[in-house]
């Protein structure tokens, strides 16, 4: 079972910034935060990951709350191909096995 | 250049063949993975190989049996197929399982269709 929890769909305005919240209560301290996203009939594609400390990279920005509880992914400046499902992770540290649970995810869709 | 590849990208078969999927990867992973998504668009993973050894098995049917020749491929082989195998099906790769800071490449899917 996926240990997150995320709203079932959102929308944003094109050139607005998307805010993805994603709730994970139970993360222990040696789990990360990852978020993929799938584009409609595509395979789900990387976006960021953290640990406690935020994160941004050339895609998004990842901000993850003190008590690491909930992180919310910024897209700073969506576009139509922002549309797609995001998938927010938990992932151990040293997982010895390398598997991605995956939940629903949130619909995220950026309207013109 | 494609990273991982999948063919085919659609099959269409009917109940009680055997039919198989291939993966390729070129980004020189150790470890490849098989992943699930059905109707309802939920993505589970199925199998795992870390240098042609299974590392994960997660309850599928035995009629599917991955094969991984080398590190570079990990076919998926799918005996007496059933309507509830019609499903997408996912390759994806990564450097290794271990570190935390692991990012799984995923393949463009191979959409099943079992009639």
């Amino acid at each position: 079972d996926a240990k997150t929890t995320q709203p079932t769909s959102m929308d944003c305005a094109e050139g607005r910034a998307a805010n993805l919240p994603c709730n994970h209560s139970t993360i222990s301290g040696n789990e990360y935060v990852y978020w993929y996203r799938q584009i409609h009939s595509q395979g789900p594609q990387y976006i960021i990951h953290g640990l406690k400390n935020n994160e941004t990279n050339e895609m998004a920005s990842l901000i993850i709350t003190e008590d690491r509880k909930s992180s919310t992914l910024i897209l700073p400046h969506a576009t139509l191909r922002d549309t797609a499902v995001y998938y927010c992770i938990v992932r151990e540290r040293s997982s010895n096995t390398g598997k991605l649970i995956f939940g629903q995810g949130t619909t995220l869709q950026v309207k013109p | 250049d494609t990273a991982v590849s999948q063919t085919p990208k659609y099959l269409v078969t009917q109940m009680g063949n055997d039919k198989s999927i291939k993966c390729e990867q070129n980004l020189g992973h150790d470890t490849m993975y098989w992943y699930k998504q059905d109707s309802k668009k939920f993505l589970k993973i199925m199998f795992s190989y870390n240098n042609k050894e299974l590392i994960i098995n997660e309850t599928v049917p035995n009629r599917f049996s991955p094969k991984s020749p080398d590190k570079a491929h990990l076919n998926l082989h799918i005996n007496s197929l059933e309507l509830g195998d019609s499903a997408v099906y996912f390759c994806a790769s990564s450097h290794s399982t271990t570190g935390g800071v692991d990012t799984q490449y995923f393949g463009p899917g191979t959409r099943l269709t079992v009639l």
